[in-house]
């Protein structure tokens, strides 16, 4: 089984409606990122959680917003989503600690916003 | 200012050769953290390696190599006697002591298209 998972791996939705993307890890890691890709973008960083209680905003964070709901867990929402919006999203996780703290990521979710 | 650059958006070679991907970073931290991800057609992200900045010294790993230059700021990738299955597109990133390594900084990617 996969250690990162994300859930729906494709979603197609319309202007103004909400979205959750969900991601849940095995891997028992306590920090957790949200990215989007954008063709010819590399991944910028969405929001970002060190634990449960804590929660930062990444470089693009308006128009999105997050819940962690356990160590495990970690939800991406559109409010209202907007066509430019469409994108492929990506969670990772990392343990954590300067010596190994290596992101892993889950494999996508793409969206597209009519 | 960008703080990763991969100047290579797309390589093309045939399989066999060998290539190598650039990774051109910017910091003012003395710690920091360079990575390089693959990205095959599938979409998934593969971590590949991890770097700190005090360790300059080359790594092998079977076809890959990392050539790491502080002096000049690089973290180049070499695949040696390329196949198809290379195909992908490679990203390099940077973590640094600033941020307290919290965050990754992604350059825009090269894709590599390994023909038979």
């Amino acid at each position: 089984d996969a250690d990162v998972t994300q859930t729906p791996r494709n979603r197609i939705t319309k202007t103004g409606k909400r979205i959750m993307l969900e991601c849940s890890q095995t891997k028992g890691h306590d920090r957790m990122y949200w990215y989007r890709q954008d063709p010819g973008l590399g991944l910028q960083l969405i929001y970002y959680s060190f634990d449960v209680k804590d929660i930062n905003k990444g470089e693009i964070s308006d128009g999105y917003s997050v819940s962690r709901q356990a160590q495990a867990k970690f939800s991406l929402s559109l409010e209202s989503a907007i066509p430019n919006q469409t994108a492929l999203y990506f969670c990772a996780t990392s343990p954590g600690g300067t010596s190994t703290d290596t992101q892993y990521f889950g494999p996508g979710t793409r969206l597209t916003v009519l | 200012a960008q703080k990763v650059t991969q100047a290579q958006t797309e390589i093309s070679v045939v399989e066999k050769e060998d290539v190598t991907l650039d990774c051109v970073y910017e910091t003012r931290d003395t710690t920091y953290y360079l990575f390089w991800y693959k990205q095959p057609p599938s979409g998934e992200l593969v971590f590949l390696i991890r770097r700190n900045s005090f360790d300059e010294q080359n790594e092998i790993s079977g076809r890959y190599s990392w050539n790491f230059q502080k002096s000049t700021s690089s973290f180049n990738f070499t695949i040696t006697a390329s196949q198809v299955v290379d195909s992908a597109v490679y990203f390099c990133a940077l973590s640094e002591a600033g941020s307290g390594y919290s965050t990754l900084t992604f350059g825009k990617g090269t894709m590599l298209l390994v023909s038979p």
